[in-house]
């Protein structure tokens, strides 16, 4: 098993550009996220996505766009990069612990994208 | 709504010596609790985890934590360190049911002195 991964290992982009971060995983989670790792900020949940077909917004969403495209793959997109968005992005993906009950499991992550915006 | 502190910045330690990092957590039960560690360069890693049962659970690594609910903490202990332990260190929250999300505190840089 690969677990989660992610591509570009690193970006440089200018002010203006776009791009997407891949992220697959193979472990057939439900759940998976998109956080950024900023120095002295911790992880700052961007979006996540519950289950195929469903997305929702994190704690610092603006400037950002994502796709579940199936099960395994959840994209994330950068419309016009900024110089703000300079940050390491994981994905991360996890069942539920109690599928009724819908509790916090571990979550697996990738091993980052390092963008920097120009 | 769930929160966690994590007191440490930074911890300076002797190669040999003792650690121990501190977690203090804010919930409104007994909540799941997750210490991950993030070596340089590297994605976060699943060193151990509390759900429920025997408050001190053993992870990898050699690494131990203690749930201890008066003072709803769960600070995480190794009794000799290595080297390669130098890392970030992240303690996390969740919840036993409703929220799948984790909350995560802002890490602990651990410097490993020879």
């Amino acid at each position: 098993n690969a677990g989660v991964t992610q591509t570009p290992k690193f970006q440089v982009l200018k002010t203006g550009q776009s791009m997407t971060l891949q992220c697959a995983q193979d472990m057939n989670h439900n759940s998976m996220y998109w956080y950024r790792q900023d120095p002295g900020m911790g992880l700052r949940l961007i979006y996540y996505s519950a289950s195929e077909g469903t997305t929702d917004k994190g704690e610092v969403p603006n400037g950002y766009n994502v796709s579940r495209l199936n099960k395994r793959e959840f994209s994330l997109r950068l419309e016009s990069a900024a110089p703000s968005q300079t940050s390491v992005y994981f994905c991360a993906s996890s069942g539920v612990r109690g599928r009724l009950a819908g509790g916090t499991d571990t979550q697996y992550f990738g091993p980052g994208t390092r963008l920097t915006v120009l | 709504a769930q929160s966690v502190t994590q007191p440490d910045i930074h911890i300076t330690v002797s190669e040999g010596a003792s650690l121990e990092l501190r977690c203090n957590y804010s919930y409104g039960a007994t909540p799941y609790l997750f210490w991950y560690v993030q070596s340089p360069g590297q994605g976060l890693q699943l060193l151990l985890k509390y759900f429920s049962g025997d408050t001190l659970v053993q992870g990898i690594k050699g690494f131990e934590a203690e749930f201890k609910r008066s003072q709803s903490s769960f600070n995480l202990r190794k009794p000799s360190v290595h080297w390669s332990d130098a890392a970030e260190y992240f303690c996390a929250v969740g919840a036993p049911r409703g929220s799948y999300i984790p909350t995560f505190g802002r890490g602990t840089s651990l410097i490993v002195h020879p």
